[in-house]
């Protein structure tokens, strides 16, 4: 039972434009959200997160939205960068739990 | 600053031969440390965590074992390698339990089973 889903295993964007990463998960328990990002060969690397107290979080380039009803969240990313070109994966966990459960990742390629 | 070191960096290991791969941290007391396999063209899978010295919780049944003989220092270990047993093995540790939930990771272990 996969709990969080990146249904998306690849997306290919122009440099400039907008990333969209999303990730839909389906335990209603989950109150934390994070991003990570991920070289080949390296460990992954923490981006930004967000709580479900919340719907949008803002870092630089990157903001994360969040929609409760729809379990849904997304990962934004402008304008996008080939330094962005990685493999993110989407995260959640519950509040108590010492976990995270993580989705399968995206494969982002930002093309010059 | 807070580090995480993992070594070897890539290890070749023939089927049925041991295992072992150390995780230390640095610059923190008594995080959560936790053990991921990343298989090829697959997420990251929760192996074992441990909240303290001492204390595993196993998440998959497999022929890996850890252990956590101090504070800041998780072992991952087989006594025989399976084929299947190939994949980048990350080591991970949170800080303050039950608050902050990130999670950061180590550079990885490229563990080749042949």
């Amino acid at each position: 039972d996969q709990q969080v889903k990146q249904n998306s295993p690849s997306l290919s964007v122009q440099e400039g434009r907008i990333s969209i990463l999303n990730c839909d998960y389906t335990n209603s328990m989950f109150d934390y959200f994070l991003w990570y990002k991920k070289y080949p060969a390296e460990g992954p690397t923490f981006l930004i997160s967000i709580s479900s107290i919340k719907d949008k979080n803002e870092d630089g380039r990157f903001t994360v939205f969040l929609n409760k009803s729809a379990k849904h969240l997304s990962l934004h990313i402008v304008p996008s960068q080939p330094g962005d070109s990685a493999v993110y994966f989407c995260a959640a966990s519950k509040g108590g739990s010492e976990k995270l459960v993580f989705g399968k990742g995206t494969k982002l390629t930002v093309n010059p | 600053s807070q580090t995480i070191h993992q070594w070897p960096a890539t290890l070749v290991q023939p089927v049925g031969s041991p295992l072992s791969l150390e995780c230390t941290v640095e610059g923190t007391s008594n995080p959560n440390l936790y053990w991921y396999r990343q298989a090829a063209g697959r997420g990251l899978q929760l192996l074992f965590y441990s909240v303290g010295i001492g204390q595993i919780s196993s998440e998959v049944p497999q022929n890996l074992s850890a252990s956590r003989p101090q504070d800041r220092q998780f072992i991952l270990s087989s006594k025989k390698l399976l084929l299947s047993d190939s994949g980048f093995y990350l080591c991970a540790w949170k800080g303050v339990p039950g608050l902050a939930e990130e999670q950061f990771f180590g550079p990885g272990t490229r563990l080749t089973v042949l």
